[in-house]
């Protein structure tokens, strides 16, 4: 199975700060990347697929890159709304698998 | 609006079977593969099984292969997972999720449902 890797596992940042988390793969996964912002009690909800495309109606703050084994999710200006915890998930090979999350708290 | 309605969750004692149900709606449901994702209380997502738009192609992690079995009914919008021989780790809420293509990998998962809780103890 291809083994995500997310870091940092928790962050503390303020409003209006830039946030940057990272995603590796074990193996090359091309451009086969999503990412996953899910908040308590709710279900996961899609903020970028194929590495760097921003789902309908995803703020433009969001935005992803990276290509191969390493991609990045960033919050350019992070919001209230957007404390939660991201995952992302490679679908290049069968079993789909997913980081094992960020969460983002307030400072 | 796509939406997703799983059911058939609850408690349940180990070494017995349960199957989930999702109810689509909103879209062309033969047109889209479908997955089913768990998530323990407390940790974070686990792909369980996915199944292609014909039932051509179907997939299971490795902790559920051989007891869980993944099914569709395209003139019903239905989605189903067939839970035997269930064990205390396979407790979780589980969601039924719409694939982005027809097949059950290359694409994304959107949107999810609400999920339903499956918890397995005695």
């Amino acid at each position: 199975d291809i083994q995500m890797t997310q870091s940092p596992s928790s962050l503390s940042a303020s409003v209006g700060d830039r946030v940057t988390i990272t995603c590796r793969a074990s193996q090359s996964i091309s451009s086969y990347l999503n990412w996953y912002q899910q908040k308590p009690g709710k279900a996961p909800k899609l903020l970028i697929y194929a590495a760097s495309s921003l789902q309908s109606g995803v703020p433009s703050r969001f935005s992803g890159s990276g290509s191969g084994t390493d991609f990045t999710l960033t919050i350019s200006s992070l919001q209230p709304e957007d404390f939660a915890t991201y995952y992302c998930q490679q679908s290049y090979r069968s079993p789909q698998t997913f980081g094992q999350g960020t969460k983002v708290e307030i400072k | 609006e796509v939406q997703l309605v799983e059911s058939g969750g609850g408690l349940v004692q180990p070494g017995r079977s349960l199957r989930l149900s999702c109810a689509a709606s909103g879209f062309t449901f033969g047109d889209y593969a479908m997955h089913w994702v768990r998530q323990a209380p407390g940790k974070g997502l686990k792909w369980v099984s996915g199944i292609s738009w014909n039932s051509a192609n179907i997939g299971y992690a490795d902790s559920v292969k051989g007891r869980f079995s993944i099914s569709r009914d395209n003139a019903k919008s239905a989605l189903f997972l067939q839970m035997n021989s269930l064990r205390p780790e396979d407790t979780a809420l589980y969601y039924c999720v719409k694939d982005s293509g027809l097949i059950t990998t290359g694409g994304w998962s959107d949107p999810w449902g609400q999920g339903t809780l499956v918890t397995v103890s005695s």
